[in-house]
């Protein structure tokens, strides 16, 4: 069966400090990778998906960027943090067979940024 | 992708049906509804989706009304378990970089 991994599960870091979260899914191969982020008491914002290695779309501007080094592997960075990066980072992941629709969510990565 | 429209909050009692609703009123024919929740801190969990035909799974039903301007959620026996945040969302269907737009949704809560 599949799984999805991301840490930390929380971090608090300093306004201006570097981020690294990491999320990994095992048991499928070439899956489609996606980074969400939630704002307290907000719905989903989806910020970065790939569809293979080395493959990054970003759906909005921001202060962060992702990378894909490996096939399940996805990585979200940020070179200085803002307050406005705090919140909730999900990680998602999908078959990237065509027809199978499902996201499936690992647990998340609580960022509070002082 | 069409947009939806949730109730904020619902209250329900143990054990019995809650009944979920969602407007999608400019859905378009190649648009399916998916339904998600997410319970306190976790990530969301995906529930069921439809097209045009009543679902249903070992979760919920789903009911799409026949012009599929509205769908409903149905958890048919509330548990205190199932207090969450329930998403519907409306998407086309899936082309290899399929994305899901989560809204705000609605805060379900089971009360004993």
């Amino acid at each position: 069966s599949q799984t999805i991994h991301q840490w930390p599960a929380t971090l608090v870091q300093p306004v201006g400090s570097p981020l690294s979260l990491e999320c990994t899914v095992e048991g499928t191969s070439n899956p489609n990778l996606y980074w969400y982020r939630q704002a307290a008491g907000r719905g989903l914002q989806l910020l970065f998906y790939s569809v293979g290695i080395g493959q990054i779309s970003s759906e909005v501007p921001q202060n962060l960027s992702a990378s894909r080094p490996q096939d399940r592997q996805f990585i979200l960075s940020s070179k200085k943090l803002l307050l406005s990066d705090s919140g909730f980072y999900l990680c998602a992941w999908r078959t990237g067979l065509a027809g199978t629709n499902e996201q499936f969510f690992g647990p998340g990565t609580r960022l509070t940024v002082l | 992708d069409a947009k939806t429209t949730q109730p904020p909050s619902m209250d329900c009692a143990e054990g019995r049906a809650a009944n979920l609703p969602c407007n999608h009123s400019t859905i378009s024919g190649n648009e399916y509804v998916y339904w998600y929740r997410q319970i306190h801190s976790q990530g969301p969990q995906y529930i069921i989706h439809g097209l045009k035909n009543n679902e249903t799974n070992e979760m919920a039903s789903l009911i799409i009304t026949e012009d599929r301007k509205s769908s409903t959620l149905i958890l048919p026996h509330a548990t205190l378990r199932d207090t969450a945040v329930y998403y519907c969302i409306v998407r086309r269907k899936a082309s290899n970089d399929y994305k899901l737009s989560f809204g705000a949704g609605t805060t379900v809560t089971v009360r004993a």
